[in-house]
C-alpha cells in the first residue's frame, strides 16, 4: 500500500472553508484515495474517495492533483463539530482490501 | 453510509476473564470484517481480518489464542479477548467491507481491564 504524509495538525475557524492537505507521492494506477475522521472517542466515519476524478458528496470535497501525487479534502464550511482526526489513505477497493492508518491530522475547528 | 454497530460500547472487566464483543452489519452483508486496536493518542492498529465461514487472518504481533475472532454470518463477527489482562485495556473497534468500495466503521468498544 501507497504511504501517505498529513500535516499533524490544522486550526480553522467556523465557517470557513477547511483544506486538509495529503501527499501520496507513491500511488499506484489502481488505489483509491479514502478519507475518514475520527471525533473523539468514536469508530471512524467515512468521508469520501476517489480515484482520479475530483469528488463531491454532502460531506466534504476532494480534489485529487491530475498525477494524482496529492489531494485535497475540502469542507466549506466548517463547524465546531468537524473538529476530529482527519485519514488520508490510499488503498485497493473492495472486500479484500484493508485500511492502514497514519497518524492524520487533527483539524481543530474554533469560534 | 452503511450502518455498523458494535456491543458493547465499553465494558469493564475482571483481570483473567474473557469479553466477547460484537460486530453487526446492520444493513448489508459483510463479506470481510476488520477488528482494530487504538490506545490513546494512537492511530488504528489492524488487528486482524475475518472472512465469513473462514478463520481470521492475524497481523503480525497479534495473539490468535488470546484474540478469538468468529465470523460465523454475512452480518456478525464476533472478537473475544481471553484472559484478559490490564494491558488489553484499548478501544477495539471493528470495520465492515460488502460489495461496494469503501469499509464502514462501528462505534468502537473501550475496555478497560481491572
Amino acid at each position: 500500500d501507497a504511504k501517505t504524509t498529513q500535516p499533524t495538525s490544522m486550526d480553522c475557524a467556523e465557517g470557513r472553508a477547511a483544506n486538509l492537505p495529503c501527499n501520496h507521492s507513491t500511488i499506484s494506477g489502481n488505489e483509491y484515495v479514502y478519507w475518514y475522521r475520527q471525533i473523539h472517542s468514536q469508530g471512524p466515519q467515512y468521508i469520501i474517495h476517489g480515484l482520479k476524478n475530483n469528488e463531491t458528496n454532502e460531506m466534504a470535497s476532494l480534489i485529487i492533483t491530475e498525477d494524482r501525487k496529492s489531494s485535497t479534502l475540502i469542507l466549506p464550511h466548517a463547524t465546531l463539530r468537524d473538529t476530529a482526526v482527519y485519514y488520508c489513505i490510499v488503498n485497493l477497493p473492495g472486500t479484500a482490501s484493508k485500511l492502514t492508518f497514519g497518524t492524520g491530522t487533527r483539524l481543530q475547528v474554533t469560534l | 453510509g452503511a450502518v455498523v454497530s458494535q456491543h458493547p460500547s465499553w465494558v469493564i472487566c475482571k483481570s483473567g476473564t474473557s469479553v466477547k464483543i460484537e460486530c453487526r452489519s446492520l444493513d448489508f452483508q459483510a463479506t470481510t470484517m476488520f477488528w482494530y486496536r487504538q490506545f490513546p493518542k494512537q492511530s488504528l492498529m489492524l488487528m486482524a481480518t475475518s472472512n465469513e465461514g473462514s478463520k481470521a487472518t492475524y497481523e503480525q504481533g497479534v495473539e490468535k489464542d488470546k484474540f478469538l475472532i468468529n465470523h460465523a454470518s454475512l452480518t456478525l463477527s464476533t472478537l473475544t479477548v481471553t484472559s484478559a489482562h490490564p494491558e488489553d485495556s484499548s478501544f477495539y473497534i471493528c470495520s465492515a467491507a460488502g460489495q461496494g468500495l469503501e469499509a464502514f466503521f462501528g462505534q468502537g468498544t473501550r475496555l478497560t481491564v481491572v
